[in-house]
């Protein structure tokens, strides 16, 4: 089972500020199938980028994704108001397609 | 409009059984793969099962393997999760999504397992 990592936990900043998530892999994730969501309480994830980099249907291009391997970053270059919530990377090349623990991006 | 809409989950008790159902609507069901997706009260996602197109091809994860059965019914455009041999531990809000890389997800249904 390959095994997803996040860091930091909690990652506190300002509107306006750059965020920048890691996700790390136990082992290489096939294709680079590695998607990002972003999940608000009581609400369903959303998905935000996939295949790493590719941004999904209408995701502002603030959000940017990259790396392949083993190491990923999810990077929101100015934080918005509307993007304090919960980040999980998956990846999907390598059944069971586990869920990393999530990055909090809440409010300094 | 792509919709997902899950249904049948409820208040168990240890060692039963339940399933889940999940009607799509808004796009050709059977060209997509569907997975499930649960998340325990206060806790992270935790991917369940995948199936593929025709339902030939199916993966668990290791926790509710040989107890959970994904399968579909292309028919009816209905997913489905038999979930078998229940304990606390299945205690979540169970997702369907659409596609590996899930862009569209139901509601969520909530399975309490509990004497």
């Amino acid at each position: 089972e390959i095994v997803l990592t996040q860091s930091p936990a909690t990652l506190s900043l300002s509107p306006g500020e750059r965020a920048t998530l890691s996700c790390g892999a136990s082992q290489s994730v096939s294709s680079s199938f590695l998607a990002w969501y972003q999940q608000k309480p009581g609400l369903a994830p959303r998905l935000l980028i996939y295949d790493a980099s590719s941004r999904a249907t209408g995701i502002p291009d603030r959000f940017s994704g990259s790396g392949s391997g083993t190491d990923f970053t999810l990077t929101i270059s100015r934080l918005e108001p509307e993007d304090f919530a919960v980040y999980y990377c998956q990846q999907y090349g390598t059944s069971p397609f586990t869920f990393g623990p999530g990055t909090k991006v809440d409010i300094k | 409009e792509v919709q997902l809409v899950e249904s049948g989950g409820g208040l168990v008790q240890p060692g039963g059984s339940l399933r889940l159902s999940c009607a799509a609507s808004g796009f050709t069901f059977n060209t997509y793969w569907m997975q499930w997706v649960r998340q325990a009260p206060g806790k992270g996602l935790v991917w369940v099962s995948r199936i593929n197109r025709d339902g030939s091809s199916t993966n668990y994860a290791d926790s509710v393997k040989g107890r959970f059965t994904v399968s579909r019914d292309n028919a009816k455009n209905t997913l489905y999760l038999q979930m078998n041999s229940l304990t606390a531990e299945d205690t979540a809000v169970y997702y369907c999504a659409r596609d590996s890389a899930a862009g569209y997800w139901g509601q969520g249904t909530l399975v309490t397992v509990s004497s």
